[in-house]
């Protein structure tokens, strides 16, 4: 039990499908992320929300749309996504938005495995 | 900007045997610096982290010494075992969390 729970685990979806990926975390933490992992590539930091807020949107396509109702759930809303978004999408939480860089780490789900076809 | 460098994997080894995973990093101001590890099928998860120059993080058997003068932060394990198997990320931090690439470790019997 992570704390973080990511739902569905796995999705295969076509490029003209909308999906939404879940998160929900149990921790009690302020501030949400969404992370893209590809073979090979750092971890790229897509979004963030402290307090529901979106504080952070990394260039990401307009393709992804997030949304955060509260506190403890996050959503990835996927539309006309291209086979080159194929990959794992991890959520995390932490306490403080701030506080993550240095004493607060972030925790994180087991991830959804997207394959676009 | 601020950047890590990991050594790329596999790094393939027996059980038993000693474990380096070289990182080494880029940034401006006092960057405190993180290993995370990821298990198969599962999310990243902290294994150790130092906030400062010569500090030692260490937890499950894993070390690793903040060297300000070699900006690196090397993760070291004296003996390793087969659910030590998983992908470790070397990360630093000053106003954002910045990750490498990953290497991933296999231990085989």
């Amino acid at each position: 039990e992570t704390g973080v729970t990511q739902t569905p685990r796995h999705l295969v979806m076509g490029m003209t499908n909308k999906k939404s990926l879940k998160c929900e975390q149990h921790l009690g933490h302020n501030a949400m992320y969404w992370y893209k992992q590809s073979a090979k590539k750092p971890l790229e930091l897509m979004f963030v929300y402290s307090l529901e807020e979106r504080v952070e949107n990394n260039s990401v396509p307009s393709r992804f749309s997030p949304e955060c109702p509260n506190s403890s759930h996050l959503f990835l809303h996927l539309h006309t996504l291209q086979p080159e978004d194929s990959a794992l999408y991890l959520c995390a939480s932490s306490q403080e938005r701030q506080a993550q860089v240095n004493n607060s780490p972030l925790h994180f789900g087991n991830g959804t495995r997207l394959t676009v076809t | 900007g601020n950047s890590v460098t990991q050594m790329e994997g596999p790094v393939t080894l027996s059980e038993e045997a000693f474990l380096t995973i070289n990182c080494t990093y880029t940034a401006t101001g006092y960057p405190s610096l993180f290993w995370y590890v990821q298990y198969p099928g599962e999310g990243l998860q902290l294994l150790l982290k130092a906030t400062k120059a010569d500090d030692k993080g260490s937890n499950k058997g894993f070390e690793a010494t903040y060297r300000k003068e070699t900006t690196s932060f090397h993760l070291e394990k004296g003996s390793v075992q087969v659910s030590d198997s998983a992908v470790y990320f070397c990360a630093l931090s000053t106003d954002k969390l910045i990750f490498g690439t990953g290497t991933r470790l296999q231990v085989f019997p």
